[in-house]
């Protein structure tokens, strides 16, 4: 497609439930980012993918965040037993990554709501 | 200015006057860096952007100011209007490397 494509646009749980957000990055993007930004806040990072590079996951916030990036692409970002505090707005981005300045493009967003 | 926290710091504006955004970067090695827009619903967007051989960069009624020196980083809004008010997001990049963005600026334009 022609941007980052995040699907759900909005998803309503139950608290307890797991949940799985999916980000389609652009075409030829190697690099992925993972951001959470909770109501009237900044972006929070969590998880960073780089090609066939280990991702940094340094942001995870509990054990129960994980994420996968499935042949280089597609990414799948996973909260298990969901929590009110996980209610947030979830951002996708990529960008080229190594070697090229160039910017990193965003998604709309999953807007989570845990109740 | 932005800030380490998640806590949105705010800048209000008459409607007309200039704003000047600020943003200190952590990393004396970043060699790139953007500035983005996010409006209320929607996914931050590319503003402007420039490289650490550059101090400054124009754009249409947006100016990017970079002091390496002391790791700080402004985007000024000429004559600001109402569509302006939106979080502003700095990002610095080493070249390769992750991006890494700040918490943002709320600025809110007084009509």
């Amino acid at each position: 497609g022609a941007g980052v494509s995040q699907s759900p646009s909005n998803k309503v749980t139950e608290k307890g439930k797991d949940v799985e957000l999916r980000c389609d990055p652009i075409s030829g993007h190697t690099a992925l980012y993972w951001y959470r930004q909770s109501l009237g806040q900044g972006l929070e990072f969590l998880i960073y993918f780089q090609g066939n590079s280990a991702p940094d996951k340094s942001g995870l916030p509990s054990d129960r965040f994980s994420a996968e990036r499935t042949g280089g692409s597609v990414s799948t970002l996973t909260i298990q037993r969901t929590q009110q505090e996980d209610s947030a707005v979830y951002l996708c981005a990529s960008s080229f990554g190594r070697g090229l300045d160039t910017e990193a493009f965003f998604g709309q967003g999953t807007r989570l709501t845990v109740v | 200015g932005e800030s380490v926290g998640l806590h949105l710091p705010t800048l209000s504006v008459q409607e007309g006057d200039n704003s000047i955004i600020n943003c200190a970067y952590s990393n004396s090695a970043s060699d790139y860096f953007i500035w983005y827009k996010q409006e209320s619903g929607k996914g931050p967007q590319f503003i402007i952007d420039i490289r650490s051989n550059m101090d400054k960069r124009q754009g249409q009624r947006v100016t990017v100011l970079l002091n390496k020196t002391v790791k700080h980083l402004s985007l000024q809004i000429a004559a600001t209007q109402p569509g302006d008010s939106a979080v502003y997001f700095c990002a610095e990049n080493k070249t390769g490397n992750q991006f890494y963005f700040g918490t943002g600026t709320s600025l809110t334009v007084i009509p």
